[in-house]
């Protein structure tokens, strides 16, 4: 059974840093790309960020391009997203996702979700 | 990257057929087969409906039909059952190798 487990939200004032992880399970995580996507309170789906299984291409919204960084550690089954200069704008839950078979395909697997809360 | 269009709300009553239509442009939508389609319910994790514009994964009822004609894909439910009740939002990928989710269509069954 596919598993994934996002960390590392909370609470962090404008300008400030965060590193969410995700880590996975159930599958053979070098294989397939991943995904960041974010849904601010009451709102609809954005996606943030992507990356290929082998971590050779990255990809960025460009509402976070410059600011949040996308990384993989295949070893250790983890994704992970730097967040840095956080703005209001970006309080959300940030879901982790698989896609379920080319990098553009689709995202079948989603985990729970980290609330990263930006206020002062 | 603007978000796709979606209508706000569409509904329907229990054994119909419905229809949310997901507008973009030949950027996205019209450019790729890379449509795809989620249920989320209130307070869930999204769930993928439908994906490459008209597959179903594993485990999604064939009620669920998606098609595409130009810059608009539509994701069809038939036999609208009350467990269908929830938010559907469109994705695709772009040309910026990004992916733009829908604006997010609210179903309620009447």
């Amino acid at each position: 059974e596919v598993q994934l487990l996002e960390s590392g939200g909370g609470l962090v004032q404008p300008g400030g840093s965060l590193r969410l992880s995700c880590e996975a399970s159930g599958f053979t995580f070098s294989s397939y790309a991943m995904s960041w996507v974010r849904q601010a309170p009451g709102k609809g789906l954005e996606w943030v960020s992507g990356i290929s299984g082998s971590d050779i291409s990255t990809y960025y919204a460009d509402s976070v391009k410059g600011r949040f960084t996308i990384s993989r550690d295949n070893s250790k089954k983890t994704l992970y997203l730097q967040v840095n200069s956080l703005r209001a704008e970006d309080t959300a839950v940030y879901y982790c996702a698989k896609v379920i078979d080319d990098f553009w395909s689709g995202f079948l697997n989603w985990g729970q979700g980290t609330l990263v809360t930006v206020s002062s | 990257q603007s978000a796709l269009t979606q209508p706000a709300s569409v509904s329907g009553s229990p054994g119909q057929s419905i229809t949310i239509s997901c507008t973009g442009t030949s950027s996205d939508v019209g450019g790729y087969n890379c449509v795809s389609w989620y249920q989320q319910h209130p307070g869930k994790v999204p769930k993928l409906i439908i994906y490459e514009v008209n597959y179903r994964p594993s485990g999604v009822p064939d009620r669920f039909s998606g098609s595409k004609s130009g810059n608009a894909a539509s994701l069809t439910i038939s036999g609208l059952q009350a467990e269908d009740e929830a938010d559907y939002y469109c994705s695709s990928c772009t040309t910026s190798s990004t992916s733009v989710f829908g604006t997010g269509t609210k179903v309620t069954v009447l």
